[in-house]
């Protein structure tokens, strides 16, 4: 049973614009939450995390939300670049074991 | 610095034989991993090492066995593949990031037939 979600196969962006990625978790005893970022044919590389006990995290143009009550996460990229284009994973971890979702593949449209 | 690196790149295998996928990292983390990538399915976590001599069962450790042969090297060994392995799989090793947390960095994949 996937205990992390991205219910959203893919998105589409203007460039410059909003891009938003949402994800949804079951585990409750998630306590650290994290964001890849994946290019074909190669290996996700870690975009951003958030712990537990925060509601908001930011670093440059990509900022991570948790609702712990929802057990909703997202991820902000402002402005959206042509070079963000990338299949994007969120994960969540409890006693090191990490748990990855489906992914969602953003293309950002020049 | 290399990171973490993953050999081979490419393997296609029969049905029935074994091989084994290397891993290394050159970062001095504690923990490494094995993971599968299949279309739909997100990464699933096969084997994971939180220490050197330290293994234990991930969400889909059936057909597989680890080694975790030094604090770099941690290598995944399918004893007879299957078609149900064909897949794209990862290492990754993790350091912490603050308090109990850690963040893990990801090699570039194996990719696996198996026929």
């Amino acid at each position: 049973d996937q205990q992390v979600k991205q219910n959203s196969p893919s998105l589409s962006v203007q460039e410059g614009r909003i891009s938003i990625l949402n994800c949804d978790y079951t585990n409750s005893m998630f306590d650290y939450f994290l964001w890849y970022k994946k290019y074909p044919a190669e290996g996700p590389t870690f975009l951003i995390s958030i712990s537990s006990i925060k509601d908001k995290n930011e670093d440059g143009r990509f900022t991570v939300f948790l609702n712990k009550s929802a057990k909703h996460l997202s991820l902000h990229i402002v402005p959206s670049q042509p070079g963000d284009s990338a299949v994007y994973f969120c994960a969540a971890s409890a006693q090191n074991q990490f748990y990855f979702g489906t992914g969602t593949s953003l293309t950002v449209i020049p | 610095n290399a990171g973490v690196t993953q050999t081979p790149k490419f393997q296609v295998l029969k049905t029935g034989q074994s091989m084994t996928l290397q891993c290394a990292q050159d970062m001095n983390h504690n923990s490494m991993y094995w993971y599968r990538q299949d279309p739909g399915m997100g990464l699933r976590l096969i084997y994971y090492s939180a220490s050197e001599g330290t293994t234990d069962k991930g969400e889909v450790p059936n057909g597989y066995n680890v080694s975790r042969l030094n604090k770099r090297e941690f290598s995944l060994r399918l004893e007879s593949a299957a078609p149900s392995q064909t897949s794209v799989y990862f290492c990754a090793s993790s350091v912490p990031s603050g308090g109990a947390q850690e963040t893990q960095y990801f090699g570039p994949g194996t990719r696996l037939l198996v026929l």
